[in-house]
């Protein structure tokens, strides 16, 4: 089945820097690839996600990139604030017999930003 | 527009009793996931639930089992709680018809369940 690996564990930047999140699937069938923010002791926010068939996307600060051939992703955050701080988890859904299957997740890095 | 909605948020419950955590999804989705994410993990998937049955499951017992009604909301059971289930339980929802493939999953708040 789908694993998903994700890197590094912890992050910590200084205020205006950027971050960058690494992540490596193992199922080639995986098509669909979200990132999730989740701050303490709240839910996990779709913060941006990319299909197969593209290789990146941005949305302001936040881009995402996808190598399919290598079977990686990365998670690009430029000009960071204090308020990027949390933790934040790739994942990959692996498409099954016709059908989206269900998201696995990578362990999570954590993202200090200092002021 | 309600977002995905859980209930209770807290629960405290002993070694081999039952539970049963709620979720009513987003408006608009038909399709609820249930995940359960360790302290310091990602979450991991226990199965989804889609014209009010199981179609797909994850690595987990059948101590845990679900229900989807006719109003799309989920139930989550765990019966013969061990020590080994505190953790947050979290629903997703998403929308599965035709044309919506890989629809983003919108998650809920959460149920933290302590098992002592």
């Amino acid at each position: 089945g789908e694993n998903v690996e994700q890197h590094p564990s912890t992050l910590s930047v200084q205020e205006g820097d950027s971050a960058v999140i690494k992540c490596t699937y193992s199922d080639s069938a995986s098509n669909y690839f979200p990132w999730y923010k989740q701050e303490l002791g709240k839910r996990p926010q779709l913060i941006i996600d990319i299909r197969s068939n593209v290789g990146e996307k941005k949305d302001q600060r936040i881009a995402v990139t996808l190598n399919k051939t290598a079977k990686h992703f990365s998670l690009h955050i430029t000009e960071t604030q204090p308020e990027d701080s949390a933790v934040y988890f790739c994942a990959a859904r692996p498409f099954k017999g016709g059908s989206q299957g269900n998201l696995i997740f990578g362990k999570g890095t954590k993202l200090s930003v200092k002021p | 527009d309600a977002g995905v909605t859980q209930s209770p948020t807290h629960l405290i419950k002993t070694r081999g009793q039952q539970v049963t955590l709620r979720c009513s999804p987003k408006s608009g989705h038909d399709t609820v996931s249930w995940y359960q994410q360790a302290l310091g993990q990602g979450p991991q998937f226990i199965f989804q639930y889609y014209e009010e049955e199981e179609r797909q499951r994850g690595n987990f017992p059948d101590r845990f089992s679900g229900h989807q009604f006719p109003n799309y909301s989920s139930e989550l059971n765990v019966n013969a709680l061990l020590l080994g289930d505190s953790a947050l339980y979290l629903c997703a929802s998403s929308l599965r018809r035709t044309g919506t493939y890989n629809s983003p999953l919108h998650f809920g708040n959460g149920t933290r369940l302590t098992v002592t």
